[in-house]
């Protein structure tokens, strides 16, 4: 079955660590977004891709990276300058960069302490 | 700077009432406005909307979109408990790739 996976579902940090998050599409989709969400709030985008070796930012980016270096893939950093980490993060794709509709991962809740 | 409201926020009703869920937006370079659904996790795509007046259906779920006066509303008949969920809007601020704004969502809750 084509799809997006995250992973893992949940992932607890200490404050001050760098950490990870995957996403992994085997769509054959060229265009990758990373978006956080917060309670009772929307989704707000992190960084998105059109295509490999490409990316950039979104509306909140400070505070994390990314990387293209496959067009399945499309990881997350959360690095320990993000001021407020703890948050759901989804990953989504579409076929390319003129798409109209995003297919999302399942998603990973963050927690730091 | 882009803008995407929905309202209400949160609304509960019983099995069986009409619903109808609101989604105003101030964006650049409108392309189209997109509709999901978020029970646990993923968000699900429902329907998309690109001209005004047309309305899409499916089932007992159906939006339409009114371009001049910059909204969209999301209708729900027949409500069930499986319709609990968060919706949210989202609009594509086409900026030479797909670039989506979302709304806060409205938690809708469906009580038997």
């Amino acid at each position: 079955d084509g799809g997006i996976t995250q992973s893992p579902k949940y992932l607890f940090r200490k404050e001050g660590q760098n950490v990870t998050l995957s996403c992994e599409q085997n769509l054959n989709h060229d265009a990758m977004y990373w978006y956080r969400q917060d309670p009772g709030q929307g989704l707000r985008l992190i960084y998105y891709s059109q295509i490999v070796n490409d990316f950039q930012k979104g509306d909140i980016a400070e505070g994390y990276s990314v990387s293209r270096e496959k067009k399945e893939s499309f990881p997350l950093t959360v690095t320990s300058a993000q001021k407020n980490p703890t948050a759901f993060y989804l990953c989504a794709s579409t076929r390319d960069f003129s798409s109209y509709e995003q297919y999302f991962g399942p998603g990973t809740r963050l927690t730091v302490t | 700077e882009d803008k995407v409201v929905q309202s209400p926020l949160s609304l509960v009703v019983h099995e069986g009432d009409t619903v109808t869920l609101n989604c105003s937006y101030e964006v650049t370079n409108f392309r189209s406005l997109l509709w999901y659904k978020q029970e646990k996790k993923a968000p699900t795509f429902l329907f998309m909307l690109t001209s005004s007046g047309i309305e899409k259906k499916s089932g007992r779920l159906s939006s339409i979109l009114d371009k001049k006066e910059l909204f969209s509303i999301l209708n729900i008949t027949a409500t069930q408990t499986g319709d609990s969920a968060i919706y949210l809007c989202a609009v594509d601020s086409y900026q030479g790739a797909q670039k989506l704004v979302f709304g806060q969502g409205t938690r809708l809750t469906i009580n038997p």
